[in-house]
Order: structure tokens, then C-alpha cells, then sequence
């Protein structure tokens, strides 16, 4: 079975900082990994996604994340950080093309840009 | 492309009333899934549906229940209400099951 452990619950950081938000997942097969953003009273948005191919996959609002095999991590950065990124984000897993279980989702990490 | 709608938007109920809130997915979409999300416990899976069948159902009581009907559209209801079902409930669509969900923008329950 799939797992995915948000390692931070929250993160307060200035605006203009940089941020990495911590995904670390597990899995017997191979996967497809998400990020995603809810901001305030709203469903969740998809940020960005890694499917196969390059390990390091890029975003809207200029986030980022990279996939790490080895230690099995899905991190997501940005490298200056605005007061508008003020949202909860979630990291998620899904088995790939097996598809037999839907996806699996971090309990988020709040993320919050102090001015 | 429209995105994925939920109705209502905000709902009040009594305890021990049931309630039903409704899906449209994406068009094209056939795999609707249903989440509960709350501060304490945070997004927790309630059920998957694909081709009107359901495929995956987390760890909730038999008082939740859902359909899928032909046209991908889902329904999800809740009978005999408690305060702690007082949550945001929210649908997502995707093409196929293990594809990345497009969330719509929840369904607000309150009970009291």
C-alpha cells in the first residue's frame, strides 16, 4: 500500500525567502506524484506533476518540485516566495498506469508568508 | 472546459436530518472521487467511482454512501446526521483512476 508523509505541518517563512516543503512517500511500484495548493475556502488546484521523463518538473507560480527514487521524495520549492503562496499544500501518490487505487494524499503542510 | 461543480455551496442541517450533495465532473471524465476534509482530521478519502461503479471506499460508516450515474455525475449522501459530519466535502474528476484529480470547490456542511 501507498503512503505519503508530509514532514512539516507548517512552514512560516518571509516573503521574498525561499521554501521547500517536504513530500516523502513509499511504495512497492512505481508512481506518479502530485502537488497540490487549496487556498482559502476553495477545492484543491493542481500545481505540478511528475509522471516519468526528467526528475525535476516545474510548476505554475513558479514552484518546483524533484523527484528523488533513492530516497524516495517528492520536494517542492520555490525560491522566492510571495504573500499571494499564503495556502495549504498537499503532496500526493498514485500507482502509475496499474490504477487500481486512487490517489493518496499528504495531511498538507500550511504554508504561511509572513511580510 | 468547464471544471468540475458542486451543489450547493453551503448547506445547513439539523441532526438526524440526511442530506445529498451532488457532482458534475469534468466532461469526458469517468472516475469521481469524494473527499472530506476538516481542521482536525484533515483530507480524508470517503469513496471512488468509476463507470458508475464503486471502486475504493475509505473508513467511514455505512451513513455515507454515494452513486455515479451514466453521465459520470455523482451523488454522495449522508443519513442521520451528526455534528461531527459538519465538514468541507469535496469532489474531484479524472480521466482515469490513477490520473491527476481536478478538484471542484467543495460543498460546505454544517450542522448544528
Amino acid at each position: 500500500a501507498q503512503s505519503v508523509t508530509q514532514l512539516d505541518s507548517q512552514v512560516p517563512v518571509f516573503e521574498e525567502a525561499p521554501v521547500e516543503l517536504r513530500c516523502n512517500y513509499s511504495s512497492s511500484v512505481s508512481v506518479y506524484l502530485f502537488w497540490y495548493v487549496q487556498y482559502p475556502n476553495q477545492g484543491l488546484q493542481l500545481l505540478l506533476k511528475y509522471l516519468s521523463g526528467s526528475t525535476l518538473v516545474k510548476g505554475i507560480n513558479g514552484f518546483e518540485a524533484e523527484f528523488n527514487k533513492s530516497q524516495t521524495s517528492f520536494h517542492l520549492r520555490k525560491p522566492s516566495v510571495h504573500i499571494s503562496d499564503t495556502a495549504e499544500y498537499f503532496c500526493a501518490v498514485s500507482p502509475g498506469n496499474s490504477g487500481n487505487t486512487p490517489l493518496v494524499f499528504g495531511k498538507g503542510t500550511r504554508l504561511s508568508v509572513i511580510a | 472546459k468547464a471544471g468540475v461543480t458542486q451543489t450547493p455551496r453551503y448547506l445547513i442541517k439539523t441532526r438526524g436530518q440526511q442530506v445529498t450533495l451532488s457532482c458534475s465532473p469534468i466532461s469526458g471524465h469517468r472516475s469521481v472521487s469524494w473527499y472530506q476534509q476538516t481542521p482536525g482530521q484533515g483530507l480524508q478519502f470517503l469513496f471512488e467511482y468509476f463507470s458508475e461503479t464503486q471502486r475504493n471506499k475509505g473508513n467511514f460508516p455505512g451513513r455515507f454512501s454515494g452513486r455515479q450515474f451514466s453521465n459520470s455525475r455523482s451523488e454522495m449522501n449522508v443519513s442521520t446526521l451528526e455534528l461531527g459530519d459538519s465538514a468541507l466535502y469535496l469532489c474531484a474528476s479524472s480521466l482515469n483512476r490513477a490520473d491527476e484529480q481536478y478538484f471542484g470547490p467543495g460543498t460546505r456542511l454544517t450542522v448544528t
